[in-house]
């Protein structure tokens, strides 16, 4: 069965600073993805990077930055120079394919507080 | 461009009743998913369709069905609500057409919050 564990429930810094949300999966699959969406306090979730398990290199989008290690089955998310726009709780999920069907499995959640 | 819409944006029920949320994907999107999102919990995949066919379905009671309709919009039901039914429904769109290309991102809609008393 799949599993994503985002082990921190929340995690508050000071504007500026970098954080690290951590995201740990379990699969069975040799084939599979693995997302990172945004859902600020008005409740709608953004999409903001897929992931496919044969494609292990780091991902850098702005302040944004993505490490994808199969070895520890890690995808782990981080923020350079936080914003106070930053806050909002981040969601790690896996998807696969399984007998022509789709399943997707959203860890808990990271809530991200920045303080200005 | 509209995107996903999803109505209506709160509901109250009574324990017992069912209800019909519904879901209107991006245009040209023809796979819709649905989630359940309990306060302080991640998402919860129900279904998902595409072309019209369930394509995927998570570990959710009977009391839950859904269909999508040939505009590819799509209705979620649930019957015999329970007060643990109440949450955050979201629907998501995706412009994927196939499951064997890689799942493209989701775009997911406002969400219908319903309250089960």
């Amino acid at each position: 069965a799949q599993k994503v564990t985002q082990a921190q429930t929340e995690i508050s810094v000071v504007e500026k600073e970098d954080v690290t949300l951590d995201c740990v999966y379990e699969t069975r699959d040799t084939t599979y993805y693995l997302f990172w969406y945004k859902q600020p306090p008005s409740g709608e979730l953004v999409f903001l990077i897929r992931r496919n398990s044969f494609d292990e290199q780091n991902e850098i989008s702005g302040r944004y930055s993505w490490n994808f290690q199969k070895s520890t089955s890690s995808f782990n998310f981080t923020i350079t120079a936080s914003q106070v726009v930053d806050s909002a709780v981040y969601f790690c999920a896996l998807s696969e394919i399984s007998g022509g069907y789709q399943k997707v499995t959203f860890g808990t959640g990271t809530k991200l507080q920045v303080i200005p | 461009d509209a995107g996903v819409t999803q109505s209506p944006t709160h509901l109250i029920k009574t324990r017992g009743q069912h209800v019909t949320l519904r879901c209107s994907p991006i245009s040209g999107h023809k796979s819709v998913s649905w989630y359940q999102q309990v306060l302080g919990q991640g998402p919860q995949f129900i279904f998902q369709y595409y072309e019209k066919e369930e394509r995927g379905r998570g570990n959710f009671p009977d009391r839950f069905s859904a269909r999508q309709f040939p505009n590819y919009s799509s209705e979620l039901n649930v019957n015999a609500l329970l007060l643990g039914d109440s949450a955050l429904y979201l629907c998501a769109s995706s412009s994927q057409t196939s499951l064997i290309p890689p799942p493209n991102e989701q775009f997911f809609g406002p969400g219908t919050r319903l309250t089960v008393l």
